[in-house]
């Protein structure tokens, strides 16, 4: 199985601030890996998908790179509607897998 | 408008069965393959198996395998999830999800509620 590994866990940002999360992936999975945002009691949205495209109606201020084993998401400019938890999802290879998550808070 | 919706809530007591669905609506069901993902209270999400409806093809994650059963009904375009003896440990909100249209574009159910208790 690939794992994916995805970190931080957790990170503590303000308002403003430039926010990156990275996701390794344990074997390369080209770019077939999306990231999904989700707020407490709702369905996870969808953001990037093929690593680095924007879905239509995601702020510009999110953004997805990378290809192979590492990836990242990152927030520009974090509001106040961006504090959730973010998990990316490798679907290049059966089983496919998620990130572990990583929790964006005050 | 792609849609994929759900059955309603479940309540159960250990060892009981249980089916959950999810219909596809919008594209053709048959083209796609469509998967559940499982999410335990405070917890992450879980890919735990993905079936493609036109051939019936399933491929489970090792975790999940021979735990549950996935199948689909082309014909209704609905996928299922399936448990023969539920545990307490099942207690979670499962949501199915499928890769439509453009490669990697996830669209979601809006999720079921699985509660297992004596």
């Amino acid at each position: 199985d690939i794992l994916m590994t995805q970190s931080p866990s957790a990170l503590s940002a303000s308002v403003g601030d430039r926010v990156t999360i990275t996701c390794r992936a344990s074997h390369g999975i080209s770019d077939s890996l999306a990231w999904f945002q989700q707020k407490p009691g709702k369905v996870p949205q969808r953001l990037i998908y093929m690593a680095s495209n924007l879905h239509t109606g995601v702020p510009s201020r999110f953004s997805g790179s990378g290809t192979g084993t590492e990836f990242a998401l990152t927030i520009s400019s974090l509001q106040p509607e961006d504090f959730a938890t973010y998990y990316c999802l490798q679907h290049n290879t059966f089983p496919w897998t998620f990130g572990q998550g990583t929790t964006v808070e005050i | 408008e792609v849609q994929l919706v759900q059955s309603g809530a479940e309540v159960k007591k250990p060892g009981e069965s249980l089916k959950i669905s999810c219909k596809g609506s919008g594209y053709r069901f048959t083209n796609y393959w469509i998967g559940w993902v499982r999410q335990m209270p405070g917890e992450a999400l879980e890919w735990m198996g993905i079936i493609y409806p036109d051939d019936s093809e399933i491929r489970y994650s090792p975790s999940f395998r021979g735990q549950v059963i996935i199948s689909a009904d082309k014909s209704i375009s609905t996928a299922y999830l399936q448990w023969n003896s539920v545990k307490a440990s099942d207690t979670a909100i499962y949501y199915c999800a499928s890769p439509i249209g453009v490669p990697g574009t996830f669209f979601w159910g809006q999720g079921t509620l699985v509660t297992v208790s004596s």
